[in-house]
């Protein structure tokens, strides 16, 4: 079973400021197979990126998302107040691989 | 519009089951593989297991594996999620979330696109 590691744990920042979030895999995955959700306090979490790059529908193009391997990366390149929450990545594979990071906390510094 | 509705929060004894409820509209119910999730309080995202109307096949994380069933009403674009022999530790947000993967027409996306607003189970005695 995959699992995923992210980093940091709490990310503290301003509004403006560029925020990486970094997701690491317990062995290689394919591009195909990694996702981002963003979660706010009392909400279901939503999807940002699929496929390692892909942007869901509606969501800014200041997230972006790269990566590979053993190695992805989430980018809110300008943080709004709204950005501020919890992301998750995620491995899509086939069950039950749908595993989940621990998740990383960016919050007002 | 797509939309998933799931019923409402439930308070449980040790021992007890729990049946929670996610109704889909707005898109090809059959279509897309419906997934649930839960959340500890505090914790992070869980994946229990999916249910595939094309195969009708339902398939679960060795974790709930026997102790969880995950059914569907294609009539009334309905999935309904069981959780037998409940402990306190089952105490959680549970979620379903719609796959983006259209089978149908085999295409869409890899990932859970559509979430529900979320079925709060607390377990005390």
């Amino acid at each position: 079973e995959i699992v995923l590691t992210q980093s940091p744990g709490t990310l503290s920042l301003s509004p403006g400021e560029r925020a990486t979030l970094s997701c690491r895999a317990s062995q290689s995955v394919s591009k195909s197979f990694l996702a981002w959700y963003q979660q706010k306090p009392g909400q279901a979490p939503s999807l940002l990126i699929y496929e390692t790059s892909g942007r869901a529908a509606g969501v800014p193009d200041r997230f972006s998302g790269s990566g590979s391997g053993t190695d992805f990366t989430l980018t809110i390149s300008r943080l709004e107040p709204e950005d501020f929450a919890v992301y998750y990545c995620q491995h899509y594979g086939d069950s039950p691989q749908f595993t989940f990071g621990p998740g990383t906390k960016v919050d007002v510094k | 519009q797509v939309n998933l509705v799931q019923s409402g929060t439930e308070v449980k004894k040790p021992g007890a089951s729990v049946k929670v409820s996610c109704k889909a509209s707005g898109y090809c119910f059959t279509c897309y593989d419906i997934h649930w999730v839960r959340q500890a309080p505090g914790q992070s995202l869980e994946w229990m297991g999916r249910i595939n109307f094309g195969n009708g096949q339902q398939k679960y994380s060795e974790k709930f594996q026997g102790r969880v069933t995950i059914t569907g009403d294609a009539s009334a674009t309905t999935v309904f999620m069981e959780v037998r022999s409940l402990t306190s530790e089952d105490t959680a947000a549970y979620y379903c979330a719609r796959d983006g993967w259209n089978y149908d027409i085999l295409t869409g996306l890899n990932g859970f696109e559509i979430w529900g607003q979320g079925t709060t189970v607390t377990v005390s005695s």
